[in-house]
């Protein structure tokens, strides 16, 4: 079982909704999670980061944590299509390793 | 304020070669990550260095190795090139120790012929 685990898609979303990315992790030890984007043949670049229960807003962006379920989710409103990208999960763990997902890839059709 | 400058961009190695790679932090950042990133395996972690000290260590064997320098710069090894290491290697630096947020680099695009 990988550490942190995301779909591998691709999630398609029509232009101007919302999609949804959503990530699960093992290690109850983790602290902090990050979102990354990742364009192809591009560097990850990050997003946001979140480290309590609940919401963190970021523009368009919504970071969700739930420790109990060990959930993290990405919300992204009035999706474009430059937000076509794979999404990479991230979890730093209690010994400050970061550990990723494989990535969920978006497309936002126009 | 600079971004976090990995060389060479692209590289090209032989079978049983090895090679060096080289990763500058943000300024002020004293924490340096290394990954390496396969279209089946995604980002693996390598090692993170901090003050000059290895802290963590991935699943990699042996060949792979790394330091880091006074000055926060980063080099990462590999010895004895195998095919299965073509791959994308980037490096991400932090402020502090898991302290926040790691930023990217543009990676090293490494092809073992």
């Amino acid at each position: 079982q990988k550490e942190v685990e995301q779909n591998s898609g691709p999630l398609s979303v029509p232009e101007g909704a919302i999609a949804s990315l959503n990530c699960t992790y093992s290690d109850r030890g983790s602290q902090s999670f990050f979102w990354y984007r990742q364009y192809s043949g591009k560097s990850p670049e990050l997003i946001m980061f979140i480290y309590s229960n609940g919401d963190k807003e970021d523009g368009r962006f919504t970071a969700q944590l739930n420790k109990a379920s060990q959930y993290v989710s990405l919300l992204i409103r009035d999706s474009q299509p430059s937000d076509s990208a794979t999404y990479l999960c991230a979890s730093l763990s209690g010994t400050y390793k970061y550990i990723f997902g494989t990535g969920t890839r978006l497309k936002v059709l126009a | 304020k600079a971004g976090v400058t990995q060389t060479p961009r692209y590289l090209i190695k032989t079978r049983g070669q090895q090679v060096t790679l080289s990763c500058s932090p943000i300024s002020g950042h004293r924490s340096v990550s290394w990954y390496q990133q396969t279209p089946g395996q995604g980002l693996q972690f390598l090692f993170e260095y901090f003050s000059e000290t290895q802290r963590n260590k991935g699943n990699f064997p042996g060949r792979f190795s790394g330091r880091q320098f006074s000055n926060s710069r980063s080099e990462m090894n590999v010895s004895t090139l195998e095919l299965g290491d073509s791959a994308l290697y980037l490096c991400a630096s932090s402020i502090g120790q898991g302290l926040t947020e790691a930023f990217f680099g543009q990676g090293t695009r490494l092809t073992v012929v």
